[in-house]
């Protein structure tokens, strides 16, 4: 079974303070690695895909990392607009189709 | 382009009653999924249809059901509601079914309270 654990719970972090959050996982064979943005009241967004460890990809102060047990994202100079729920998901390769399997979130919250 | 919209966007229900949520998906997407989300368990699959047909189910009794319409639009249903069934459902879609390079798009969802 594909197993999703996000850590921390939570992070509190003061405007400029740099962080990373951690995605750890469990996948028969991985297609893909996602990671997701939800604002409340709102519909996670899209931020990045990762498909093989040592791959990594930035937008703007965000960058993502993967090794074949965990991905992290790591905020540099966040700011508080940064503050949001981020999500990590894994597509299996063995999937017909679009399932994923979410970890619980880091809910992230940037003080000025 | 409009996103993928969810229709109602908070319902409140009664034990024992049922309920049918609405998702169109972006133009041109064929894929829809459906994901609950709770705060105890975060976000769960329950199923997801292609070209109108199911194509993979979550682990959710068979209380919850969906269907697709040929221009793509989904609706689910959740039969005999329980209080444990209050949650946000999300829908999702997507062009194609079984890309890592596709993208699902959510749409904000639809808040259920059942009382």
């Amino acid at each position: 079974e594909d197993q999703v654990t996000q850590s921390p719970e939570a992070l509190r972090l003061q405007e400029g303070e740099s962080s990373s959050l951690n995605c750890s996982y469990t996948v028969s064979g991985l297609r893909g690695l996602f990671w997701y943005r939800q604002d409340p009241g709102k519909g996670p967004e899209f931020l990045f895909t990762l498909y093989s460890a040592g791959e990594e990809k930035e937008k703007e102060r965000l960058k993502a990392t993967l090794t074949k047990k965990e991905s992290f994202l790591h905020i540099t100079a966040p700011k508080p607009e940064d503050s949001a729920t981020y999500l990590c998901a894994v597509q299996a390769d063995n999937n017909a189709g679009n399932m994923l399997t979410f970890g619980g979130g880091t809910r992230l919250m940037v003080k000025p | 382009k409009a996103g993928v919209t969810q229709t109602p966007r908070y319902l409140i229900k009664t034990r024992g009653q049922q309920v049918t949520l609405s998702c169109s998906p972006i133009s041109g997407h064929r894929s829809v999924s459906w994901y609950q989300q709770t705060p105890g368990q975060g976000l769960q699959f329950l199923f997801e249809y292609f070209s109108e047909t199911q194509r993979n189910k979550g682990n959710f009794p068979g209380r919850f059901s969906g269907r697709q319409f040929s221009n793509s639009r989904s609706e689910m249903n959740v039969s005999t509601l329980e209080l444990g069934d209050s949650a946000l459902y999300l829908c999702a879609s997507s062009r194609v079914l079984g890309d890592a390079n596709e993208k699902l798009f959510f749409g904000s969802g639809t808040q259920l309270s059942v009382l």
